[in-house]
């Protein structure tokens, strides 16, 4: 297995624009999880899904964030219109279930830079 | 909701000498407590866990221990060698319906040589 997938891996735009983030999971895990990393705030939890269900999304930070899964093995984090405060890696996660000792396997992260 | 406190933030040490690393919790309904190494540019990977029936676990030179009653949990490294520079994150998985673990800060562990 690859593990988690994630595209691009860079991505600089500009202020206002609408960016796009990609994950592909594990393939037969059924939790996935998008962070946030930045040195002021560390990583920070956006979006939890489970079984292409959304659970808990209350680390969204605003309406500009928007996250789907419209299958297992897809997911997208999007930002519309992008800030330059939105600069960060962000990662994806998957796990295989939604039990109590799940270890979270990352992607390799998209490092965002909105100028 | 859980809160995970991490200390230090950064940890410079020698090589062969050993590293510490401390984090406490808020909810006492936690269970499991993941440790993850973030080398630089690379992304979070899990060196070691323990659930909360065990004190204390161990692997070659790392070890966690866990303190149920205070409410807190440690990262051992011994015998640090450069390859262990890095970011490193506890986590705690609380209860509640949803085990969505809630990650420390992270320290920054320097090894120099």
């Amino acid at each position: 297995d690859a593990g988690v997938i994630q595209s691009p891996r860079h991505e600089v735009t500009e202020m206002g624009q609408e960016v796009t983030l990609r994950c592909k999971p594990i393939s037969g895990h059924n939790s996935l999880f998008w962070y946030r990393q930045t040195m002021m705030r560390g990583l920070e939890l956006l979006i939890y899904f489970n079984n292409n269900v959304p659970i808990d999304d209350s680390g969204m930070p605003e309406d500009r964030f928007s996250a789907k899964m419209p299958n297992a093995s897809f997911s997208t984090l999007k930002i519309q219109p992008s800030e330059p405060r939105d600069s960060a890696v962000y990662f994806c996660a998957s796990s295989w279930g939604a039990g109590r000792y799940e270890v979270q396997f990352f992607g390799p992260g998209t490092r965002l830079t909105v100028l | 909701g859980e809160n995970v406190e991490q200390h230090p933030s950064t940890l410079s040490v020698q090589e062969g000498d050993s590293a510490v690393i401390k984090c406490t919790y808020s909810d006492s309904a936690s269970n499991y407590f993941p440790w993850y190494k973030q080398e630089l540019g690379k992304r979070p990977q899990l060196i070691i866990d323990i659930r909360s029936n065990v004190g204390e676990k161990k692997d070659q030179r790392i070890a966690v221990t866990l303190n149920k009653t205070a409410k807190h949990f440690s990262l051992h490294i011994t015998e640090t060698q450069p390859e262990d520079s890095a970011v490193y994150f506890c986590a705690a998985n609380a209860s509640g319906g949803s085990y969505i673990p809630t990650f420390g800060r992270g320290t920054s562990l320097i090894v120099h040589p």
